[in-house]
């Protein structure tokens, strides 16, 4: 298994402009997250989906901000327009909804975005 | 809601000292507990897990954490740390069907 991937893995962009940050889950994990990384307040789960609809997105931070899951094998999270507070490594993390207690999650290797 | 404190930010141990991080969270029922490592540019990783049973729980690379459910804590343990041991670690806890909650995290460096 290629476990969680995540594209791309650094991404530099102006502010202004629109990002996209994508990942594949571990096939036949019905569970997806997105965490956000901070020097200042570490890791922050933004949204997550079970079984590609989403549950939670409370942390989300503003409407900029928007994730999607058309399917169990992919989900995207955009920002538009984005800011220079929005530099951060963003995580992806899939479990199996049965295996989250047992098992934790899986993450991603993460896309590092740098807006200037 | 469930919270998560570590009270070290960064640790700094010799080569062959013991480490203790700290870790306490706030939740009143069942929990389960876990510490992830995430090494210098890398995605975390999961160390070692609790979710029932035996509190005194053995993960990989000689750690070990126990769950101590009168203080609400669970603290990760390694008798004699190593130089590749220096990484970001994080306790993380899961109440009922919520997401995993972490803590900052504490850094580890550790000198020759």
């Amino acid at each position: 298994d290629a476990g969680v991937i995540q594209s791309p893995r650094h991404e530099v962009t102006e502010m202004g402009q629109e990002v996209t940050l994508r990942c594949k889950p571990i096939s036949g994990h019905n569970s997806l997250f997105w965490y956000r990384q901070t020097m200042m307040r570490g890791l922050e789960l933004l949204i997550y989906f079970n079984n590609n609809v989403p549950i939670d997105d409370s942390g989300m931070p503003e409407d900029r901000f928007s994730a999607k899951m058309p399917n169990a094998s992919f989900s995207t999270l955009k920002i538009q327009p984005s800011e220079p507070r929005d530099s951060a490594v963003y995580f992806c993390a899939s479990s199996s909804i049965r295996g989250q207690g047992n098992y934790g999650y899986t993450f991603g290797s993460g896309t590092r975005l740098t807006v200037v | 809601a469930q919270s998560v404190s570590q009270h070290n930010h960064h640790v700094i141990l010799s080569e062959a000292a013991s480490l203790e991080l700290g870790c306490n969270y706030s939740y009143g029922g069942t929990v389960n507990l876990f510490w992830y490592v995430q090494y210098p540019g890398q995605h975390l990783q999961l160390l070692l897990k609790y979710f029932s049973g035996d509190p005194l729980v053995k993960g990989i690379k000689g750690f070990e954490a126990e769950f101590i459910k009168s203080k609400f804590s669970f603290n990760l343990r390694k008798p004699s740390v190593q130089w590749s041991d220096t990484a970001e670690y994080f306790c993380a806890v899961r109440a009922g069907n919520t997401p995993l909650v972490f803590g900052k995290g504490t850094r580890l460096s550790v000198i020759a």
